[in-house]
Formats: C-alpha cells, sequence, structure tokens
C-alpha cells in the first residue's frame, strides 16, 4: 500500500485480557517504531526496530508490552494481561533508513480500549 | 534529541497565513527541526523538515533563525481543513526517538 496500514483500527477488550496490533510499514522501509498516545498527549515512544531487532526498546512500559518484527516488515505488538490504563491510540510508523535525514511516516493508528 | 518548547494554542483567521513558532535553544549541529500536525482522531501527518536552511514544499514553509535556536512554520493561506495540533520535533541522527511534547493548537477561524 502506499502508506503505513495498521490492523484493527479500533479494538475494545475485556482488562486482563491479551491483545496484539498490527502495523504494514511503507514497502521497503527498514526502520521501523511504534507510538503510544494518551488523550491530550503527544506521542510517547514505545520501540524502534531496525530489519529485524528491537535496536531500542526503552520506551516500552513493563514486560506486558513485547513487540515483533520476524521478517524485517510487518510487525507486532503485544500485550498481555491488559489493564485499564492501557487505553490508548497506538500509532506505528516507518522511515526507509534510520537517521534523521529520513522522513518517518506515521499509520493512522489501532485505537484500543480496555473496560 | 533536544526539547522543543511551543505555544499551547493559537488563533488564524482562514485565508491569512498562521505562523507557528517553536523554541528548541538546546539543538546540536546535527539535530533536524522537524514538524509534524495531527488532526483529530488521525495519524501525525509529516508537513517539513529541516537543518540550516529555510524550506518550502507545497504544504508549509520552514524558517530557521540562524543560531537554530527556533523556527517558525508558516502556512500561508490558512484554510478550515488546518485546524490541528502541530508538533515541532528535533532529531539527531542518532536518536531514534523523539520528544512531541503536547504541540500548538491551531484553530483556524472562518
Amino acid at each position: 500500500g502506499a502508506g503505513v496500514s495498521q490492523t484493527p483500527s479500533n479494538k475494545v477488550t475485556e482488562k486482563g485480557k491479551y491483545v496484539e496490533l498490527r502495523c504494514d510499514p511503507i514497502s521497503g522501509h527498514t526502520a521501523l517504531y511504534w507510538y503510544r498516545q494518551s488523550l491530550g498527549q503527544g506521542p510517547e515512544f514505545l520501540i524502534y526496530f531496525q530489519g529485524t531487532g528491537a535496536a531500542d526498546d526503552s520506551g516500552l512500559p513493563n514486560d506486558r508490552f513485547f513487540a515483533v518484527r520476524p521478517e524485517g516488515s510487518v510487525s507486532t505488538l503485544k500485550i498481555q494481561r491488559t489493564e485499564r490504563g492501557d487505553s490508548a491510540v497506538y500509532l506505528c510508523a516507518s522511515s526507509l533508513n534510520p537517521g534523521a535525514r529520513n522522513t518517518i511516516y506515521f499509520g493512522e493508528g489501532s485505537w484500543l480500549t480496555v473496560v | 534529541d533536544a526539547k522543543t518548547t511551543q505555544p499551547p494554542s493559537m488563533d488564524c483567521a482562514e485565508g491569512r497565513a498562521a505562523n507557528l513558532p517553536c523554541n528548541h535553544s538546546t539543538i546540536s549541529g546535527n539535530e533536524y527541526v522537524y514538524w509534524y500536525r495531527q488532526i483529530h482522531s488521525q495519524g501525525p501527518q509529516y508537513i517539513i523538515h529541516g537543518l540550516k536552511n529555510n524550506e518550502t514544499n507545497e504544504m508549509a514553509s520552514l524558517i530557521i533563525t540562524e543560531d537554530r535556536k527556533s523556527s517558525t512554520l508558516i502556512l500561508p493561506h490558512a484554510t478550515l481543513r488546518d485546524t490541528a495540533v502541530y508538533y515541532c520535533i528535533v532529531r539527531s541522527n542518532t536518536g531514534n526517538q523523539f520528544y512531541f511534547g503536547t504541540g500548538t493548537s491551531l484553530t483556524v477561524i472562518p
């Protein structure tokens, strides 16, 4: 596709359940990022992939959060034992290469609501 | 990456130029200034970026001061569809996470 694609666009889940959020980056983009945005706040960094490896996962809030990118393209953000505080928009972004010269493009986000 | 400071909100009359300021006084020599905007319920949209020189594209112009401690995003003829939150971000070549802050909420008034 032309842009970063995220599925599902909306997800409502019960507290304690497991959730997977998928990101299809722009074709050929090697760098992939996950951000989280709470209501009224700017996006906050979660994790960055260069190729298949997580180069920086310092933004993941705790060990309930995990992300993979096994073939260096599609990425999945996994949240275990969801809590109400996990409710947010989860944004995925990609760039052709890492580094500040390369523009990062965002998807429309996956809206997660934990009830 | 250096942090940025932006006014929380601004208004602009439709058809007039919108000038959105950003302070990045701790920026270092290899850090780029990026601007994104976010329309309600959508993902952040890339607008423009620059290192030292002023830049212009089909969406906007970016004016960076000579000392690079501040910049201004200019929307030359604001329309109602430009109502959004505008984020000024500083990125380094070595940093892969960057700080959005809370941005400037621009309201274009008919």
